[in-house]
């Protein structure tokens, strides 16, 4: 079974400070995806990584896609209140079907 | 693009009713549709994958006969949860692709039900 593994589940910090999130799995994903989700509202996707190594930036988020494809990180740069919320992984499992890790909670302390 | 709205945003009703949510792409034709159930403070559990003019694909452990999926068209796909009970309140979210169902999903924004 292929699994998503984020990390941390939970994260609270003060407003300002840096934070990086991570999503792992012992698998090889054709894609991940990184969405954000804030309470009772649906998952918002914030960008989708294709290429082992690739990086993108988001304005102050930038992810990266390991150069195997196993792996994903999130890093926040000074981070805002605005940031708060639920972040969620998900890949391209080898059945087609589309895999969730269980998420990261963010909280940003003004 | 890629805009997904769902019908109703909340929905309250009594045991042992009927209740459908519908969830409609609005600017692109989904080929394939998903429907997911998340409880409080937890991640998404996929319930079923539904594709345009044939019978949805269940997750193990979903009742398809309490969780009945409709996917008509390539812009409407329906979730109606049959004989309601208190436990089957939760947030349902549906996603929709474009192409083929591994590729990058747009979410609803969630119907909360309440079942009294």
């Amino acid at each position: 079974t292929q699994l998503l593994e984020q990390s941390p589940q939970f994260l609270s910090i003060q407003e300002g400070e840096n934070l990086t999130v991570y999503c792992n799995s012992s698998s090889v994903f054709s894609s991940l995806q990184w969405y954000r989700q804030e309470p009772g509202e649906g998952p918002v996707l914030l960008v989708t990584v294709v290429t082992g190594g690739e990086v993108k930036k988001l304005k102050r988020l930038t992810f990266q896609f390991g150069d195997a494809r196993k792996d994903s990180s999130l890093h926040i740069t000074a981070a805002q209140p605005g940031d708060t919320g639920l972040y969620l992984c998900a890949g391209a499992a080898r059945d087609d079907k589309i895999i969730f890790g269980k998420g990261t909670r963010l909280h940003i302390l003004p | 693009g890629a805009v997904v709205s769902q019908h109703p945003s909340r929905v309250i009703c009594k045991s042992g009713t009927s209740v459908k949510i519908e969830c409609r792409s609005l600017d692109f034709q989904a080929t394939t549709m998903f429907w997911y159930r998340q409880f409080p403070k937890q991640s998404l559990m996929l319930m079923a994958t539904s594709n345009e003019g044939s019978k949805a694909t269940y997750e193990q452990g979903v009742e398809k006969d309490k969780f009945l999926i409709n996917h008509a068209s390539l812009t409407l796909s329906t979730l109606t949860v049959t004989s309601a009970h208190p436990e089957d309140s939760s947030f349902y979210i549906c996603s929709a692709t474009r192409g083929v169902p591994q590729e990058t999903q747009y979410f609803g924004p969630g119907t909360r039900l309440l079942v009294l």
